[in-house]
């Protein structure tokens, strides 16, 4: 069974730092891996998705990476600012059939002005 | 752009009551979910449906049933709801190849 952590559980920075999450995972037979993004009571938005073939993924200040061998992706943001504080979740897709999706617990970051 | 609804965004019921959650996509998505998410244990996976009148269980469907009549939209019933049911209740859509899901703003259900 798919297990997937991420460390830190929280995590605080001023404004301006860059900044490293991690997630990772006990099954390297994934499909795919995507980085989410969940404000306060909202919903999940997907912020970059990494195919199994796939090393890193970047979109504007993130930039997202997966060693599938390790059972490791890390999703760095670059000159982090207040908009950026959110709660972060890791999510895998497994292989074969129906890709069952299991998600990590995130990492919540708090940017400080 | 995608749009996932939801009912309601807070609900408050009593043990014992019959609730229903309902979730509706604009996208002509086959596929839609729903997950609850309690801290410290993320998402989990109750139901999922890939087509019309189809579901599947998840990983946690006790206490759970679900009913797909139309394409759009995707019902969670919980037949006599407990306190341990409390909890955020996120509904998601995707087209069969597509690969990221889209969520709604989530339902957060308080049974007393």
């Amino acid at each position: 069974k798919q297990e997937v952590t991420q460390i830190p559980a929280a995590l605080s920075v001023p404004e301006g730092e860059n900044l490293v999450l991690n997630c990772s995972f006990t099954d390297s037979a994934i499909y795919n891996l995507q980085w989410f993004r969940q404000d306060p009571g909202k919903g999940l938005t997907s912020l970059l998705l990494i195919q199994s073939s796939q090393r890193e993924q970047t979109s504007g200040r993130l930039n997202a990476s997966l060693d599938k061998s390790s059972g490791r992706s890390t999703l760095y943001i670059a000159a982090s600012q207040p908009g950026d504080s959110a709660t972060y979740l890791c999510a895998v897709a497994d292989s074969g059939g129906y890709q069952k999706v299991t998600f990590g617990t995130g990492t919540k970051l708090q940017v400080i002005p | 752009d995608v749009k996932v609804t939801q009912s309601s965004r807070y609900l408050v019921k009593r043990t014992g009551e019959k609730v229903f959650l309902e979730c509706v996509q604009d996208m002509d998505h086959e596929n839609m979910f729903w997950y609850r998410q309690d801290p410290g244990l993320g998402l989990r996976l109750i139901y999922f449906s890939y087509d019309v009148k189809m579901k599947e269980k998840g990983d946690i469907p006790e206490g759970y049933s679900v009913s797909r009549e139309k394409k759009e939209r995707f019902s969670l019933i919980l037949e006599s709801a407990s306190t341990n049911q409390t909890s955020m209740y996120l509904c998601a859509s995707d087209r069969t190849d597509q690969e990221t899901q889209y969520f709604g703003p989530g339902t957060r259900l308080l049974v007393l």
